[in-house]
Parts: structure tokens; C-alpha cells; sequence
């Protein structure tokens, strides 16, 4: 069965960092391209960042790219996303997903809460 | 960007309905189209992927549709664990976008 647990999430001050991180299980991590979604209270689903299974490529949406750096270590079964100059609309839940063959998102974590907040 | 709009954004419906969701893509997307259920405090849940295969262990009552811009997702016999937001997702090309969302309410 696929495990997808993150952690890492918690409070962050405007203009700070925080570290995700996501434990893969279950699957071939290293044969997967993977995830982060978020998710801001209330409202619907926004797609932040993408690495392909070897990490030798990333994708961002246009509001993380230059602050939040994504990345993998397939030795681990980890996936990272460093969150810099931290935002107040950057408050959400952060779901760690993997990929399948069709470009869907498969398996989903159970999510981890950043609140940027003073 | 890719523009995914879905519609209706909400749905009043009764155990036993059958109900249809719609998403049309701002460009062909061919057929690299997902749906999701997402129940509330929960993870989304992958229904569908390539527009209209059933992802393994989803009931049959779920069904997919459409290619290029224009998407349909089906609910035939509305059971009372389908109320919930449903979600439509293109990747065809980065940034994936989502539909804003369907909420499937009694």
C-alpha cells in the first residue's frame, strides 16, 4: 500500500523558511515524478511544484518560483520543498502527490498545515 | 496557463440522481484530464485519469468523458458517500491547473 506522510509544516513568519518533508512507501519513489498541491482554507486545490523521477528536472508555479526550491532524494524516499521569503497567501495545506503514467495525481499524503502568520 | 473552468460550482442533488459535472479546458488538453472527490478535512482522491479511465478500486457509478476542451464527469445513482467537492485537473503542460470546484450537496 502507498504511504505518503509529510511533516515539516507549522507556523512561519512573514519572510522566513520553512523545510517540508515527505516519506514515500509503497511504490517505486525513484520511478516516480512527484508533487506538492496546496491547498489555502476554504479553498479549492492549487498545484505548486513538480520534480521528474531522477530530480534532474523541476517546474514551479509562478507565485513560489524564486522562494520555494523542490527536491528529492531517491536513496531516502524523500521529497523536500524549501519554502523561503515566506507570504501570507502561501497559508495552506501542503499535500505531497505522486504522479502516474497519465500525468494524474495518484496518491496523495495527508497534508501538513503552514500558516504564515506574525 | 492552462484555464480550467468547471461548472456548475455547486449542485443540489438527491440519492439516487444522476449528476453531471462539466470542465472545459482554455486550450486542447487532448485527453490529459483527471477527476477528484474531495471530502471535507480529507486528501483529494483520484476518480478518473485520462478523461475517462476509471482509477482502480473507484466505483462504476463514476464515469468520464470528452477530449480536447471539453470534459464531463458522470454520477450515475448518487450514493450518500458522493456528496463532496468534485475537481477536475489538466496535464497536459505545467503549471497542472485545477477546476475551481463542484460542490455535490443534498
Amino acid at each position: 500500500e502507498v504511504h505518503l506522510v509529510e511533516s515539516g509544516g507549522g507556523l512561519g513568519q512573514p519572510g522566513g523558511s520553512l523545510r517540508l518533508s515527505c516519506a514515500a512507501s509503497g511504490f517505486t519513489f525513484s520511478a516516480s515524478a512527484m508533487n506538492w498541491v496546496r491547498q489555502a482554507p476554504g479553498k479549492g486545490l492549487e498545484w505548486v511544484s513538480a520534480v521528474s523521477d531522477s530530480g534532474g528536472s523541476t517546474y514551479y508555479e509562478d507565485s513560489v518560483k524564486g522562494r520555494f526550491t523542490i527536491s528529492r532524494d531517491n536513496a531516502k524516499k524523500t521529497l523536500s520543498l524549501q519554502m523561503n521569503s515566506l507570504r501570507g497567501d502561501d497559508t495552506a495545506v501542503y499535500y505531497c502527490v505522486s504522479r502516474g503514467p497519465d500525468r494524474e495525481l495518484d496518491n496523495w499524503g495527508q497534508g501538513t498545515l503552514v500558516t504564515v502568520s506574525s | 496557463d492552462i484555464q480550467m473552468t468547471q461548472s456548475p460550482s455547486s449542485v443540489s442533488a438527491s440519492v439516487g440522481d444522476r449528476v453531471t459535472i462539466t470542465c472545459r479546458a482554455s486550450r486542447d488538453i487532448s485527453r490529459w484530464l483527471a477527476w477528484y472527490q474531495q471530502k471535507p478535512g480529507k486528501a483529494p482522491k483520484l476518480l478518473i485519469h485520462a478523461a475517462s479511465s476509471l482509477q482502480s478500486g473507484v466505483p462504476s457509478r463514476f464515469s468520464g468523458s470528452g477530449s480536447g476542451t471539453d470534459f464531463t464527469l458522470t454520477i450515475s445513482g448518487l450514493q450518500p458517500e458522493d456528496f463532496a467537492t468534485y475537481y477536475c485537473q489538466q496535464g497536459n503542460s505545467f503549471p497542472y491547473t485545477f477546476g475551481q470546484g463542484t460542490k455535490v450537496e443534498i
